[in-house]
């Protein structure tokens, strides 16, 4: 089975701060994906990876920035934190053989 | 972006009854993927669909693909309280991107 993980459930930041939000996979998927998702607005791609060192802009990447040092992980970087940026942020593989994407459990965060 | 709308966009019903989930586009997509999220967890795939006109179904959920693969519509026959959930749809285009709709909040009464 495909496994996401991501380095918090819950996240209490202030603003100004630097956040970091982490996802690892361990399938050696090329791709990666962070999402932002909020009430009545449904899943927002922020940033997404092709491979290594690889970054794209997705749909809303103000105030986000993202790294891809090592296949397996894919970081989301805010870095200086405001608090229209609390939200729950959920990253995704897509696997080929499937052709589908998988999600992380997400990462609630709130930024005071 | 290609935008996807789903309606409704809230949905309560009493348990053994039936609800149908749509989702609606004016752009057409390679595929349209439908995932249940429950509190605190990522999306989970729940089918994807391909062909236009293709029907599937799971257990008691059946799954459409328009013609013109716009548009997609959900079925759950006799839902019963597990089938309680947030429900997405997603479209594929470019190179492995998906389109959300802001999804459908399903709560079945027990």
């Amino acid at each position: 089975d495909v496994k996401v993980t991501q380095s918090s459930r819950y996240l209490v930041k202030r603003t100004g701060e630097k956040v970091f939000l982490e996802c690892v996979q361990d399938m050696d998927h090329e791709n990666m994906f962070w999402y932002r998702q909020d009430p009545g607005l449904g899943l927002r791609l922020i940033y997404f990876s092709y491979d290594v060192k690889m970054k794209e802009k997705g749909d809303i990447p103000e105030g986000y920035s993202v790294s891809r040092e090592k296949k397996e992980r894919f970081s989301l970087i805010l870095e200086s934190a405001s608090t229209n940026q609390t939200s729950m942020y959920l990253c995704a593989i897509h696997s080929q053989v499937r052709d589908t994407q998988y999600f992380g459990p997400g990462t609630r965060l709130t930024v005071l | 972006t290609q935008l996807l709308e789903q309606s409704p966009q809230f949905l309560s019903i009493q348990e053994g009854e039936n609800l149908t989930v749509y989702c609606n586009s004016s752009s057409v997509f390679s595929s349209l993927q439908w995932y249940r999220q429950e509190p605190g967890e990522g999306p989970v795939l729940l089918v994807t669909v391909v062909t236009g006109g293709e029907v599937k179904k799971l257990k008691r959920l059946t799954f459409q693909f328009g013609d013109a693969r716009k548009d997609s519509s959900l079925h759950i026959t006799a839902a019963q309280p597990g089938d309680t959930g947030l429900y997405l749809c997603a479209g594929a285009w470019g190179d492995y991107k998906l389109s959300f709709g802001a999804g459908t909040t399903v709560t079945v009464r027990a």
